[in-house]
């Protein structure tokens, strides 16, 4: 799987929209982005996927570039409690294990 | 989403005895399901993958003897550390991911062990 290049820390001003950037320059045409994000002593949390087009859920929405090198996870309206590790992910296509990076730790600021 | 329940989310047990903990997948059908281990401070670090029915694939460097894995139904598979020591003490995670949940792949809310 393609190796992801993140930010390890960004603050955002609550209710501003946090943009967590992720660089993913070798991704191949068969492998999708994934993005989870980790609370203290928590599981990550499923946020969103996307292959090639941009994705939108009730969470966030996922910009992948034209070429797919870079993607960005898009929170519209920050809150306290998305303060967490965000996990921007690489998974091929026939495997379903993942392997995480550091992330970044985004602190929402009130 | 799909839940996935892990039980318990804190144990604590003297050195030298065994613990189990139990991955659950509550709403569908887990073909593979993968644990994880996290260290303080650092990312989760794939362990072991187990497909149901099938004996668990373990990743380099991760004792197969020491961490137990069965996977024998569709929606639960157990660890079980044995013999435990201090330096297993960490937070344990499992994934699940069943064939109905386009591509998502959902994860337990972890299991902290402390062997004393």
């Amino acid at each position: 799987d393609a190796k992801t290049t993140q930010p390890p820390s960004m603050d955002c001003a609550e209710g501003r929209a946090a943009n967590l950037p992720c660089n993913h320059s070798t991704i191949s045409g068969n492998e999708y982005v994934y993005w989870y994000r980790q609370i203290h002593s928590q599981g990550p949390q499923y946020i969103i996927h996307g292959l090639k087009n941009n994705e939108t859920n009730e969470m966030a929405s996922l910009i992948i570039t034209e070429d797919r090198k870079s993607s960005t996870l898009i929170l519209p309206h920050a809150t306290l409690r998305d303060t967490a590790v965000y996990y921007c992910i690489v998974r091929g296509a026939g495997s379903y294990q993942l392997t995480f990076g550091k992330g970044t730790k985004l602190s929402v600021i009130p | 989403g799909a839940v996935v329940s892990q039980h318990p989310s804190w144990v604590i047990c003297k050195s030298g005895t065994s613990v189990k903990i139990e991955c659950r997948s509550l709403d569908f059908q887990a073909t593979t399901m993968f644990w994880y281990r996290q260290f303080p401070k650092q990312s989760l670090m794939l362990m072991a993958t187990s497909n149901e029915g099938s004996k668990a694939t373990y990743e380099q460097g991760v004792e197969k003897d020491k961490f137990l894995i069965n996977h024998a139904s569709l929606t639960l598979s157990t660890l079980t550390v044995t013999s435990a020591h201090p330096e297993d003490s960490s937070f344990y995670i499992c994934s699940a991911y069943g064939t109905d949940n386009n591509e998502k792949l959902f994860f337990g809310s972890g299991t902290q062990l402390s062997v004393l």
